[in-house]
């Protein structure tokens, strides 16, 4: 697609339940970021993934949070369990592999846990 | 961790007038990027200067960029509507983890 895609744009769930997040990235781009943004705030590293490894998790906040890139392309982020606090916006964005140039961000997926 | 922060938190001027935002950023960098948010959407990539560079322009935008003060700042000249949104500095930890401050909120009156 021409751009970064993120489904479902909101999210509404209860407490305790398990959530998932998804991200196509740009073609080509084989760097993807995932991102937590709450209200009033900068976003928030959560992880990075280079190809379809994990090249940096040390944001994820705990383990109740994993994200997976199987095939090198689409990303899910997963969140179990999920708490009050988790609500907010989870921003997906890629670039070309090994630049340190822009990101391209999608639109995000606001979550609400009730 | 928040590796910029922006100064003001919230900026409110007329239609016409220029606003300036600052950034101030910790560690060595080998760029600063700007990004703009409107409300309820993702980020969008606006400039990008490079650690020796001292300015750079793209159309209303000047970006300066003071390493010996891990300074930025960013000017939007003859402010429209338009331009009501969240702007953010950023900087990559690294070369894995772009950081972002926390943001100014910039209202343009009409």
């Amino acid at each position: 697609g021409a751009g970064v895609s993120q489904t479902p744009s909101n999210k509404v769930t209860e407490k305790g339940k398990y959530v998932e997040l998804r991200c196509d990235p740009i073609s080509g781009h084989t760097a993807l970021y995932w991102y937590r943004q709450s209200l009033g705030q900068g976003p928030e590293f959560l992880i990075y993934f280079q190809g379809t490894g994990a090249a940096d998790d040390s944001g994820l906040p705990n383990d109740r949070f994993f994200a997976v890139r199987p095939e090198g392309s689409v990303s899910t982020l997963k969140i179990q369990r999920t708490e009050r606090g988790d609500s907010a916006v989870y921003l997906c964005a890629s670039s070309l592999i090994g630049s340190t140039g822009e990101l391209f961000f999608g639109e995000g997926s606001r979550l609400t846990v009730l | 961790s928040q590796q910029g922060e922006e100064d003001p938190q919230a900026l409110s001027i007329q239609e016409g007038e220029n606003a300036t935002m600052n950034c101030s950023y910790k560690t060595s960098i080998n760029n600063l990027q700007w990004y703009r948010q409107n409300s309820g959407r993702g980020l969008v990539h606006l400039i990008l200067i490079r650690s020796n560079e001292r300015e750079k322009h793209s159309g209303r935008l000047r970006v300066t960029l003071d390493t010996s003060k891990k300074s930025s700042s960013l000017l939007i000249t003859a402010s429209r509507a338009a331009d009501t949104a969240s702007y953010f500095c950023a900087t990559w930890e690294g070369a894995q983890k772009l950081v972002f401050g926390q943001g100014t909120r910039l209202t343009i009156n009409p």
